[in-house]
């Protein structure tokens, strides 16, 4: 099983739906975060959490909102999806500051 | 302002072959920088660090080097594989800062046989 796993893989979704991207980890991290990669950018940090009680925005907050459930859980919500937000999404996971940061496989959304 | 810049955009090299690419970072403070693979529809794996006090670090057909002082970093693929095709992202961190990751927007490499 992979460590960091994200549901779901592709999905395409209509403008103004609302929609949740999941994420699970295994490696037991408290560090983690959800990115976004479009063609020809470097990954943008949409949100990232330390522990459960802690949620922190990133560079492109708006639009989405996020949820910790858990140490291991930390999902991605749109609340209501534009086409502009079509992109490949990441979720990440790193022990501390300085360690190397473990990517699921990423979910292609695309909003219609 | 913290940046990673990544070149080429875009590289295509015949199988067996030897290819170069760069990074140049203007992160500060700086603790360390990755070399990252990241297959087609894939999440993006670490290949190799180097830190400050390393100028080269091989991992198989990978080698990275670091110039702190000019503040650039290269990989360097030996005899390419087929399966070498993918993109390259460099990543630095920052030593300080909450949000202390730096992304490059990466190097798409084409091996052809």
């Amino acid at each position: 099983d992979a460590d960091v796993t994200q549901t779901p893989r592709n999905r395409i979704t209509k403008t103004g739906k609302r929609i949740m991207l999941e994420c699970s980890q295994t490696k037991g991290h408290d560090r983690m975060y959800w990115y976004r990669q479009d063609p020809g950018l470097g990954l943008q940090l949409i949100y990232y959490s330390f522990d459960v009680k802690d949620i922190n925005k990133g560079e492109i907050s708006d639009g989405y909102s996020v949820s910790r459930q858990a140490q291991a859980k930390f999902s991605l919500s749109l609340e209501s999806a534009i086409p502009n937000q079509t992109a490949l999404y990441f979720c990440a996971t790193r022990e501390s500051a300085n360690t190397e940061a473990f990517f699921g496989q990423g979910t292609r959304l695309t909003v219609v | 302002k913290n940046q990673v810049e990544q070149s080429p955009q875009s590289l295509i090299i015949l199988e067996g072959k030897n290819c170069t690419l760069q990074c140049n970072y203007t992160v500060s403070p700086f603790s360390n920088l990755r070399w990252y693979k990241q297959d087609t529809g894939r999440g993006p794996v670490s290949l190799t660090i180097m830190t400050f006090s390393e100028n080269t670090k091989s991992n198989g057909r990978y080698t990275a080097t670091l110039d702190a002082d000019t503040k650039q970093s290269s990989l360097h693929i030996t005899a390419s594989q087929l399966s070498d095709s993918a993109s390259y992202i460099c990543v630095v961190s920052a030593s300080a800062g909450a949000n202390n990751l730096f992304f490059g927007t990466g190097t798409r490499l084409t091996v052809i046989p």
